[in-house]
């Protein structure tokens, strides 16, 4: 398998654009997650999905993020208008349903480097 | 309120054991995990605990005592690409991971 896919690797836009992130997990995974790295806040869970259905998305930092997972294959991540506060590194990340019903191992994709300007 | 706790850096040489104590303090707790992550790269698993006691994988160890709301990750016979920041997190609800501001260890020769 190919692991985690994210698109873009790296994107610089300016304040005020929209911004939109791409992640294709891992077939047959059940559960997916959006995180945030910074120096400042460290790894912060976003949102995170199980078979397609948010199921938590207190993480979200407000109402200029969104995100959507239309089918099992695809999520997006999206951010309008972006500001210069928004630059990190985003995580997508998916997770098997385990033996006892519990996602244990994340996977993480490598992940896009965003910087607003 | 929710709070993970590890040292924020430790140094060692080659060879050595090094030790990464995480406590922790969470409304929900399901288990221990560890991830790995190397400069510029993404978190990696490394180790999860459920129930209290020590799991071994290689030259990598981690501990879990849930009564002490405690556990360790332990790097044995350390190597250079060992160099690395360490994040424990806990599985605090159905899926959902809470991570800690993670360890660097820093492995010198």
């Amino acid at each position: 398998d190919a692991g985690v896919i994210q698109s873009p690797r790296h994107e610089v836009t300016e304040m005020g654009q929209e911004v939109t992130l791409r992640c294709k997990p891992i077939s047959g995974h059940d559960y997916l997650f959006w995180y945030r790295q910074t120096m400042m806040r460290g790894l912060e869970l976003l949102i995170y999905f199980n078979n397609n259905v948010p199921i938590d998305d207190s993480g979200m930092p407000e109402d200029r993020f969104s995100a959507k997972m239309p089918n099992a294959s695809f999520s997006t991540l999206k951010i309008q208008p972006s500001e210069p506060r928004d630059s990190a590194v985003y995580f997508c990340a998916s997770s098997p349903r385990g033996a006892s019903g519990e996602g244990n191992e994340q996977f993480f994709g490598p992940g896009t480097r965003l910087t607003v300007l | 309120g929710q709070s993970l706790e590890q040292p924020s850096e430790v140094t060692a040489v080659e060879g050595a054991i090094v030790q990464i104590n995480c406590t922790y303090q969470t409304s929900g707790f399901y288990g221990l995990s560890w991830y790995q992550q190397h400069d510029g790269g993404a978190p990696t698993f490394l180790s999860y605990n459920a129930l209290d006691g020590l799991e071994e994988t290689g030259r990598f160890s981690s501990f879990l005592s849930r009564s002490d709301s405690y556990g360790y990750l332990l790097l044995q016979e350390l190597q250079m690409k060992d160099s690395a920041s360490y994040f424990c997190a806990v599985r605090s609800s159905w899926g959902k991971l809470q991570f800690g501001a993670g360890t660097q260890v820093v492995v010198t020769p």
